[in-house]
């Protein structure tokens, strides 16, 4: 079982609606949780960060955290074709800063 | 401010060479790491430094990699003996601490070839 699990996509939204992106992780112990968005060719962008169960709200992202069940996830409205990347969810597993990456969700906002 | 610098920003060389990566952090910033990111694959863990100091290598791939910190600012990450396999893109980042809740930010990366 991979630490840290996503779909790989892609997932394909129209412009407007709300896309969800899923995160799975295996370690229990973990505490912080991270989103990073990257474009093609270009390095990862962190754009949400959560630590405490519950929702996250910033601009039109939602970051939701569930510990019992291990599981993220990155809510995104009013999709724009703009936001077309791969979202990588990212976690610490308190082996101090190392953060263990998903293989990433190729995201298409279709106008 | 500025954000995390690599350079150089596109490497190619021959397999066998030895090849040296750059990273200055984020002004301020204690916690400094180093991924690799293969076509492909996933964003792969190799050092973090919390000072000059490297308490995790774990994600070094051979004894043919090697990391420093001096100063607390710049790292270099050194590959000998450069094999085809070593291509990808190197990618470090930096964060005010190695906490666990401190957030990441990424350079723009070094594309490493090996021809």
């Amino acid at each position: 079982q991979k630490e840290v699990e996503q779909n790989s996509g892609p997932l394909s939204v129209p412009e407007g609606a709300i896309a969800s992106l899923n995160c799975t992780y295996s370690d229990r112990g973990s505490q912080s949780f991270f989103w990073y968005r990257q474009y093609s060719g270009k390095s990862p962008e962190l754009i949400m960060f959560i630590y405490s169960n519950g929702d996250k709200e910033d601009g039109r992202f939602t970051a939701q955290l569930n510990k019992a069940s291990q599981y993220v996830s990155l809510l995104i409205r009013d999709s724009q074709p703009s936001d077309s990347a791969t979202y990588l969810c990212a976690v610490n597993t308190n082996q101090g800063g190392k953060l263990i990456f998903g293989q990433g969700t190729e995201l298409s906002v279709k106008p | 401010g500025a954000g995390v610098s690599q350079s150089p920003s596109n490497k190619v060389t021959e397999k066998g060479k030895d090849v040296e990566l750059r990273c200055d952090p984020i002004s301020g910033h204690t916690a400094l790491y180093w991924y690799r990111q293969s076509l492909g694959q996933g964003l792969e863990f190799l050092i973090y430094f919390q000072g000059n100091s490297a308490p995790d290598k774990s994600g070094l791939p051979s004894d043919r990699f090697s990391a420093e910190r001096t100063g607390g600012s710049v790292s270099t990450l050194t590959i000998q003996r450069t094999q085809q396999e070593d291509s990808a893109v190197y990618l470090c980042a930096s964060s005010l601490a190695s906490q666990n809740n401190q957030p990441q930010h990424f350079g723009d990366g070094t594309r490493l070839s090996i021809l």
